[in-house]
């Protein structure tokens, strides 16, 4: 299967900071490219869509001004939490499809765990 | 419309037992009807997926079954092992709207 690298797996950071996820498919272009958020024992919670070179499309609820998603290129996605507070505090995972003669296949990264102290 | 249900939230067996886990939609756009492995801590993995073409599709232990008159797909995993205790996901596909609608998730647990 194909490959998604999310970056870091954990950070902890002071409430007001902002922090930065990664997300990379590895041997694969990614037309599309996906954010969840999940709290623990439930279920995904779709963030928002992002192709390359297009703004991401967000769910309602979620604040774009707050979680900037970037998709510079077919390989990197970034999710950055700006002005973080203790409610931010959860598991975000990223995803990705596009892969030749599978597009409708989706690949996982393996999460970042964001604590807000 | 968009939701899929997904039963029972939570599943005990014992090694070498089949657990069944059941997902129902709604919209009959969807057409691609993947299932996730998630362990604590981790990412979604693709374990199998079904189109509504097919109403089963076999790989190694893991068996999906769909009844598409009814609108409902299912999880067997053959010969349980401790090893798959995870949370499960199904999930459905519109490739009209590219958007995955995912289930609340099963937590298996296989007793050694």
């Amino acid at each position: 299967g194909a490959v998604v690298s999310q970056h870091p797996s954990w950070v902890i950071c002071k409430s007001g900071t902002s922090v930065k996820i990664e997300c990379r498919s590895l041997d694969f272009q990614a037309t599309t490219m996906f954010w969840y958020r999940q709290f623990p024992k439930q279920s995904l919670m779709l963030m928002a869509t992002s192709n390359e070179g297009s703004k991401a499309t967000y769910e309602q609820g979620v604040e774009k001004d707050k979680f900037l998603i970037n998709h510079a290129s077919l390989t990197l996605s970034t999710l950055t939490v700006t002005s973080a507070h203790p409610e931010d505090s959860s598991f975000y995972i990223c995803s990705a499809s596009g892969l030749s003669g599978d597009n409708e296949k989706l690949f996982f990264g393996s999460g970042t765990q964001l604590s807000v102290l | 419309q968009q939701q899929v249900k997904q039963s029972p939230q939570s599943l005990i067996v014992q090694k070498g037992g089949i657990p069944i886990i059941n997902c129902a939609y709604e919209n009959t756009a969807f057409d691609y009807f993947p299932w996730y492995q998630q362990f604590p801590g981790k990412g979604p993995a693709l374990l199998i997926a079904i189109r509504p073409d097919v109403s089963e599709k076999k790989e190694g232990r893991f068996t999906i079954s769909f009844n598409k008159s009814a609108k409902q797909f299912s999880l067997h995993i053959m010969d349980s092992q401790p090893g798959d205790s995870a949370t499960y996901f199904c999930a459905a596909f519109g490739s009209g709207t590219y958007k995955y609608i995912f289930g609340t998730g099963t937590r298996l647990k296989v007793l050694a």
